[in-house]
């Protein structure tokens, strides 16, 4: 079965400063995705951010980047220019390519706190 | 163009009482899925519905909890006799088609926070 493991419980930035959150994660599968959602206090789970593990570049949204190592089994989001708004709950996910496959497997979580 | 809507926010429930937690999902999506989350954890999954149908419970607990998604409404999902352990928070995610579409990232409601007193 697959697991995913974020070990940074919480994690603290200064505003504008750049963070990156760990994750990796245990499976025997070839082609799967990873997400990165974000859920701020409204509890709304956000996507942030996706990666396709057959696709050898990082993917980029705007200041959110990751760094995803195959191999490793590593999946780390790297938040550039932190600011207020980015202070949340931060879950890595993931979910098999094949299609009767389709639960998202969720990492524990960490906290970001952003100061000011 | 509203999206995932779960209500109530929040649920307090007594230890024994009936919880139902609805999810209206996104306008033209058939396909749901629920979430548990419970304290200081990622989500876990729970069950898949089509319209009329339940396509996967197996991560359902056997007793107490049950899920339906009517031909008109909302998903529900019933949980009787509630007990402490049952405090989490419940998340829906609608898809258009098949689970195949959640490989972009699920679109997810806001949830329901229950607690049992």
């Amino acid at each position: 079965a697959q697991t995913v493991t974020q070990s940074q419980p919480e994690m603290s930035v200064q505003e504008a400063e750049t963070v990156t959150l760990s994750c990796t994660y245990d499976t025997s599968e070839s082609d799967y995705y990873l997400f990165w959602y974000k859920q701020p206090p409204s509890r709304q789970m956000i996507l942030v951010i996706r990666q396709e593990a057959y696709k050898q570049q990082n993917a980029t949204e705007n200041r959110f980047s990751v760094n995803f190592q195959k191999a490793a089994k590593s999946f780390s989001l790297k938040i550039s220019d932190s600011q207020l708004g980015d202070a949340a709950m931060y879950f890595c996910a993931y979910r098999s390519a094949t299609d009767s496959n389709y639960q998202l497997i969720w990492g524990a979580g960490t906290k970001l706190i952003i100061k000011p | 163009n509203a999206g995932v809507m779960q209500n109530p926010r929040h649920l307090v429930r007594r230890r024994g009482q009936e919880a139902r937690l609805r999810c209206s999902p996104m306008k033209g999506h058939s396909h749901v899925y629920w979430y548990r989350q419970l304290p200081e954890e990622g989500l876990k999954f729970m069950v898949y519905l089509q319209k009329e149908n339940i396509i996967d419970e197996s991560g359902m607990p056997k007793e107490r909890f049950s899920a339906e998604f009517p031909k008109e409404g909302p998903s529900i999902l019933r949980i009787q006799q509630v007990v402490r352990g049952d405090s989490a928070a419940y998340f829906c995610a609608s898809s258009p088609t098949g689970p195949r579409v959640g490989i972009y990232g699920y679109t997810f409601g806001s949830g329901t926070r229950l607690t049992v007193v």
